[in-house]
C-alpha cells in the first residue's frame, strides 16, 4: 500500500499569506496525485489533478507542482474561504489512497 | 449539470447488511468509472471501491474486501453499494464519486465530482 503523509497537520496563517502544503509518498507515484479541498459538512472538491493540473474552475491562486514521492499544493494568497482541509490522494497503485489531510485556519 | 445524490444510510446493527444507491446525470454514465469513498466522523477520507465503465473492473479495499459489493446498472444511471457484516468501524459518511480527467480505465483516477454523502451508523 501507497502511504501518503501529509505535513504540517495544521497551518495557521491570515488572509493573503501564502500557503505551502507537503505531500510524501512512500514510493514513486510519477504524477498521479491528486489535492482536494474539504469545507464542514461539505464533500471534497477536487483542486488538483495529475500533479500540477488544475481542475475545472479553480482559481489561478491553487498550483501544484512535485513528481515521484514529493509533492506540493500552494496557495499564492490566502482568500477566507480557502480556510479549509485539504487532502492528497493517489491513482499510482491499488489500493487508492488519501494523506491524512493539512488543515489550513485562520491565525 | 453533472450531478451525484446518494441514499440508503441509516442505523444498522452490527452484522447487518445495507444497499447504498447513487443516482447519477448530467454525464454520459456507461462509460464513467465510479468510486465510493468513506469518511469516518471526524476522519480523513478512505477509498472503499471503485467500478471501471461496463463492469469490467471492480477492486476494494482490504477492510471491506467480502463483505462489500460494488455493482452499476447503466440503464438506470445507477450506482450500488451492497455492504453485508457491517460493523462500528464501518461507521461513516459514504460518498460517491466520479472519475474525471486523470483517471485510466481500470477504474482509478482522480474524482471531479463528488454526491452529498449518505451516513452510515452501524450501532446496536
Amino acid at each position: 500500500e501507497i502511504v501518503l503523509t501529509q505535513s504540517p497537520a495544521t497551518l495557521s496563517l491570515s488572509p493573503g499569506e501564502r500557503a505551502t502544503l507537503s505531500c510524501r509518498a512512500s514510493q514513486s507515484i510519477s504524477i498521479y496525485l491528486a489535492w482536494y479541498q474539504q469545507k464542514p459538512g461539505q464533500a471534497p472538491r477536487l483542486l488538483i489533478y495529475d500533479a500540477s493540473n488544475r481542475a475545472t474552475g479553480i482559481p489561478a491562486r491553487f498550483s501544484g507542482s512535485g513528481s515521484g514521492t514529493d509533492f506540493s499544493l500552494t496557495i499564492s494568497s490566502l482568500e477566507p474561504e480557502d480556510f479549509a482541509v485539504y487532502y492528497c490522494q493517489q491513482r499510482a497503485g491499488w489500493p487508492l489512497t488519501f494523506g491524512g489531510g493539512t488543515k489550513v485556519e485562520i491565525k | 449539470e453533472v450531478h451525484l445524490v446518494e441514499s440508503g444510510g441509516g442505523l444498522v446493527e452490527p452484522g447487518g447488511s445495507l444497499r447504498l444507491s447513487c443516482a447519477a446525470s448530467g454525464f454520459t454514465f456507461s462509460t464513467s468509472s465510479l468510486n465510493w469513498v468513506r469518511q469516518a466522523p471526524g476522519k480523513g477520507l478512505e477509498w472503499v471501491s471503485s467500478i471501471s465503465g461496463g463492469s469490467t473492473y471492480l477492486n476494494y479495499a482490504d477492510s471491506v474486501r467480502g463483505r462489500f459489493t460494488i455493482s452499476r446498472d447503466d440503464a438506470k444511471n445507477s450506482l450500488y453499494l451492497e455492504m453485508n457484516s457491517l460493523t462500528a468501524e464501518d461507521t461513516a459518511v459514504y460518498y460517491c464519486a466520479r472519475v474525471g480527467r486523470g483517471g485510466n480505465e481500470y477504474g482509478s483516477g482522480s474524482y471531479d465530482c463528488w454526491g452529498q454523502g449518505t451516513l452510515v451508523i452501524v450501532s446496536s
